[in-house]
């Protein structure tokens, strides 16, 4: 069974810290992706990788930095985390090629105080 | 720029009825992909249906269909028989030519009363 695991559920952090979200997939995925979710903005990419150490900026990458050092995992750092980064944050990953759809983690809801 | 809009921030169906979710697309690109996903109020995503640009035939899985209208940039959701279970926000999402992100819609949810 396809899975995208995520480390934390919930996680409160105060300004200023650093923040890792990191992502797992069991599936041999070529891609993976970072997304954040507002309430009436769906979904915005972050960052993607497509493959190990690669990466390529989404629609809002500022304040955001990922690191991918081996093919299954994927992680989301904020550097010094601020009050708008207050969000919902998915995981996803997909094999390379257009037809295929992306799984996605369960999510990590990030409250920045 | 490609853009997706679904223009309905919410929709009620009764249950056992049919009901048709909207999304519209914007993209100067030749060939392209549409995605439908649901997400239940327990936040996980779920693959539902995908349309090639190039496809012939509107995509179908199960009670899920997808009206293509490519002259039209609409890529619209019809869900039959609608079940209790189908209460959920549903996400439109469109892949461009080279490459595999994805842009996504605003949402729609989606209430099924019995």
């Amino acid at each position: 069974d396809v899975k995208v695991t995520q480390s934390s559920r919930y996680l409160v952090k105060r300004t200023g810290e650093k923040v890792f979200l990191e992502c797992v997939q069991d599936m041999d995925h070529e891609n993976m992706f970072w997304y954040r979710q507002d309430p009436g903005l769906g979904l915005r990419l972050i960052y993607f990788s497509y493959d190990v150490k690669m990466k390529e900026k989404g629609d809002i990458p500022e304040g955001y930095s990922v690191s991918r050092e081996k093919k299954e995992r994927f992680s989301l750092i904020l550097e010094s985390a601020s009050t708008n980064q207050t969000s919902m944050y998915l995981c996803a990953s997909s094999l390379a090629g257009e037809r295929y759809e992306q799984y996605f983690g369960p999510g990590t809801r990030l409250t920045v105080t | 720029a490609q853009k997706i809009t679904q223009t309905q921030p919410g929709m009620f169906v009764q249950e056992k009825e049919a009901v048709t979710l909207d999304c519209t697309y914007d993209t100067s690109d030749p060939s392209y992909g549409l995605f439908w996903y649901k997400q239940p109020s327990s936040g996980e995503m779920i693959f539902l249906i995908y349309q090639g640009s190039y496809d012939q035939q509107n995509a179908t899985e199960g009670r899920y269909s997808l009206n293509f209208q490519k002259a039209r940039k609409s890529a619209n959701l019809v869900i039959s028989a609608s079940q209790l279970g189908d209460s959920a926000m549903y996400f439109c999402a469109m892949r461009g030519d080279n490459t595999d992100k994805l842009i996504f819609g605003t949402g729609t949810r989606l209430q099924v009363f019995p």
